[in-house]
């Protein structure tokens, strides 16, 4: 049982690239998020998603893109990188409208230059 | 959003009981408070969540006040592996939505 899995691990990107973090659960959890963590910081929620096809933007949802096709997957894209982008991105998931655990990925640490 | 307000950082000895407290003072009625940890270079894991009673599982015990509008994380016995950063949030839905909106945490330090 893989849980969630995020892919890269590292990333370095220039400023104006583009790239997207792939998110992967095989826990047909219907509830996935994406969240990142700036140094010292806690975590900001920037995309959401309760279902395939359905997502919503979180505190911090500018300069990213998300889409659900699928259950399974939820990436997030950066369209045209800033240094302001550097961080940490966690995704997670969990079943929607329970009060069960969220399960964290090992997050994805990416740098701007 | 529902929001809470946890000290930034606490320190505690090692095999010592630790009290993490966190304010909720919005809290609604149907709201569940959760705590997760984050080991360092790790991504956040459960620890525990309760409506209104006092809840207790294998990892720690969460206390919650009468009225809601606090609640207490308690690591009976502290282990340096409980170093890490503790969040206290509350399960926000609402208008067939759900969030799950994380605030800056308390870092825990535990002393040999």
């Amino acid at each position: 049982n893989a849980g969630v899995t995020q892919t890269p691990k590292f990333q370095v990107l220039k400023t104006g690239q583009s790239m997207t973090l792939q998110c992967a659960q095989d826990m047909n959890h219907e509830y996935m998020s994406w969240y990142r963590q700036d140094p010292g910081m806690g975590l900001r929620l920037i995309h959401y998603s309760v279902g395939a096809g359905i997502t919503d933007q979180g505190e911090v949802p500018n300069g990213y893109n998300v889409s659900r096709s699928t259950t399974e997957d939820f990436p997030l894209r950066l369209l045209s990188a800033a240094p302001s982008q550097t961080s940490v991105y966690f995704c997670a998931s969990k079943q929607i409208y329970m009060n069960t655990e969220a399960f964290f990925g090992q997050g994805t640490r990416l740098t701007v230059v | 959003d529902a929001k809470t307000t946890q000290p930034n950082s606490m320190e505690s000895n090692e095999e010592e009981p630790v009290h993490l407290p966190c304010n909720h003072s919005t809290i609604s009625g149907t709201d569940y408070i959760h705590w997760y940890r984050q080991l360092p270079s790790q991504g956040p894991e459960y620890v525990i969540h309760g409506l209104t009673s006092n809840v207790n599982n294998r990892m720690a015990s969460l206390a919650i006040a009468e009225d809601r509008k606090s609640s207490t994380l308690i690591l009976h016995r502290a282990t340096l592996r409980d170093a890490a950063v503790y969040y206290c949030i509350l399960r926000d839905v609402q208008g067939g939505s759900e969030k799950l909106v994380f605030g800056k945490g308390t870092k825990l330090t535990v002393n040999p």
